[in-house]
């Protein structure tokens, strides 16, 4: 399986500030035939599933503030969120699926400092 | 507006097989994949597979022996069984609507906690 590794495992930021979120996998991602790296982030807040944010590392969701990117291919990739609000409070995953079985990072925790 | 409902059972023994469904309300249901994860209590996520309309399926390999997936199509549903459980497998089961490109989820179920206990 494609091991992905997200850093750090928490994270605080002052309101109004910028949080970088990292993720790495022990393989490429880039689907060679399209030029696109099959890696997305999630947001998920206590007591609720997941929500897509980006996919194809940088392309954001429908209705996901501008606050949010991504950015990286191949095997590093980083999830940036400027002008950080109380209600990004919550666990951010990132995922591949680039090779079957996908796979999750651990996750890393966003907190308001 | 697409949306997800999923139903089953949510409590178990052990050696028990765990049975879900996931009804699907707008969009196609012939153009993505639909796909289960699920989340042990305080954990991460993991992926179990996923399955499209023609009953073209995916599954993780270490989940491979145990799992059963399944599509009507005439209902827009899927479903997921998963055999002999022990409480490893107690976690909340979420049922997903994966893009065939990228295979990012879009859209999820509300989730379904399903407890092992003896």
């Amino acid at each position: 399986d494609v091991v992905m590794t997200q850093s750090p495992d928490s994270l605080a930021v002052s309101l109004g500030g910028r949080a970088t979120l990292n993720c790495k996998s022990n393989q490429s991602v880039l689907y060679s035939s399209n030029n696109k790296n099959y890696l997305a982030w999630y947001q998920q807040k206590p007591g609720q599933p997941p929500k897509l944010l980006i996919y194809w590392a940088s392309t954001r969701q429908p209705g996901v503030p501008d606050r949010f990117s991504g950015s990286g291919s191949g095997t590093d990739f980083t999830l940036t969120i400027t002008s950080l609000q109380a209600e990004d409070v919550a666990v951010y995953y990132c995922q591949q699926c680039h090779t079957v079985p996908c796979t999750f990072g651990q996750g890393t925790k966003l907190e308001i400092k | 507006q697409v949306q997800l409902q999923q139903w089953g059972t949510g409590l178990l023994k052990p050696s028990e097989t765990l049975s879900l469904t996931c009804a699907v309300y707008g969009g196609s249901f012939s153009s993505y994949y639909w796909s289960w994860i699920r989340q042990p209590p305080g954990k991460g996520l993991e992926w179990i597979g996923e399955i499209n309309h023609s009953g073209y399926i995916n599954y993780k390999p270490s989940l491979k022996s145990r799992v059963t997936m399944s599509v009507d199509t005439s209902k827009s549903q899927f479903s997921l069984q998963l055999s002999s459980v022990t409480a490893a497998d107690t976690a909340v089961y979420y049922c997903a609507r994966s893009k065939f490109s990228g295979r990012h989820c879009d859209y999820w179920g509300q989730g379904t906690l399903v407890t092992v206990f003896s």
